[in-house]
């Protein structure tokens, strides 16, 4: 089954500073990437989704990149907000049935003002 | 608003307790999941549901069971508690392919202490 790694688990940033958080997964078969922000006391939320047709989404400050042939992808927010400090999970699955999603262990991000 | 509902925040029950976590969505959609969360482990699934009285295991379905009666409810039961089941549990939600979407929505979490 598909297996995907997440890094860093932690990471702290400058406020305005930029974040990447890296993961690779196994399954070359996998074609949709999500990526999901979870705040204090609230479940996960979609921020930014990619599948395998393309290389590159962006979505104001948030942009994900896509290397198949490599199997990862990297979430990229630049001007960093203490509002973006959060965890997030990236996560793979192979459409059209992505009952099959599996997600990485989460990275807590930290933006200090 | 999508939205997704689990019944309770927080849950204290004793070991060997049989434990009934609801989830509720308003949005027709005709896949559920719940989802185990522990720290380094991220998201471990444990059952879905692609439709009424359907179900499928997922990654971690041992000490527990689901049920699916009606559309917009997903309950998972624990049979007889253990402490190793002290977790954060999430419900989520999804249309189904070809109906658009493949976003997931998720519930606010239970967080389950077992003692």
């Amino acid at each position: 089954g598909e297996n995907v790694e997440q890094h860093p688990s932690t990471l702290s940033v400058q406020e305005g500073d930029s974040a990447v958080i890296k993961c690779t997964y196994s399954d070359s078969a996998s074609n949709y990437f999500p990526w999901y922000k979870q705040e204090l006391g609230k479940g996960p939320q979609l921020i930014i989704d990619i599948r395998s047709n393309v290389g590159e989404k962006k979505d104001q400050r948030i942009a994900v990149t896509l290397n198949k042939t490599a199997k990862h992808f990297s979430l990229h927010i630049t001007e960093t907000q203490p509002e973006d400090s959060a965890v997030y999970f990236c996560a793979a699955s192979i459409t059209p049935n992505n009952n099959d999603m599996r997600f990485g262990a989460g990275t807590r991000l930290t933006v200090k003002p | 608003d999508v939205k997704v509902t689990q019944s309770s925040r927080y849950l204290v029950k004793r070991t060997g307790e049989k434990v009934f976590l609801e989830c509720v969505q308003d949005m027709d959609h005709e896949n559920m999941f719940w989802y185990r969360q522990d720290p380094g482990l991220g998201l471990r699934l444990i059952y879905f549901s692609y439709d009424v009285k359907m179900k499928e295991k997922g990654d971690i379905p041992e000490g527990y069971s689901v049920s699916r009666e009606k559309k917009e409810r997903f309950s998972l039961i624990l049979e007889s508690a253990s402490t190793n089941q002290t977790s954060m549990y999430l419900c989520a939600s999804r249309t189904a392919l070809g109906r658009g979407g493949t976003e997931a929505f998720f519930g606010q979490g239970t967080r389950l202490t077992v003692v």
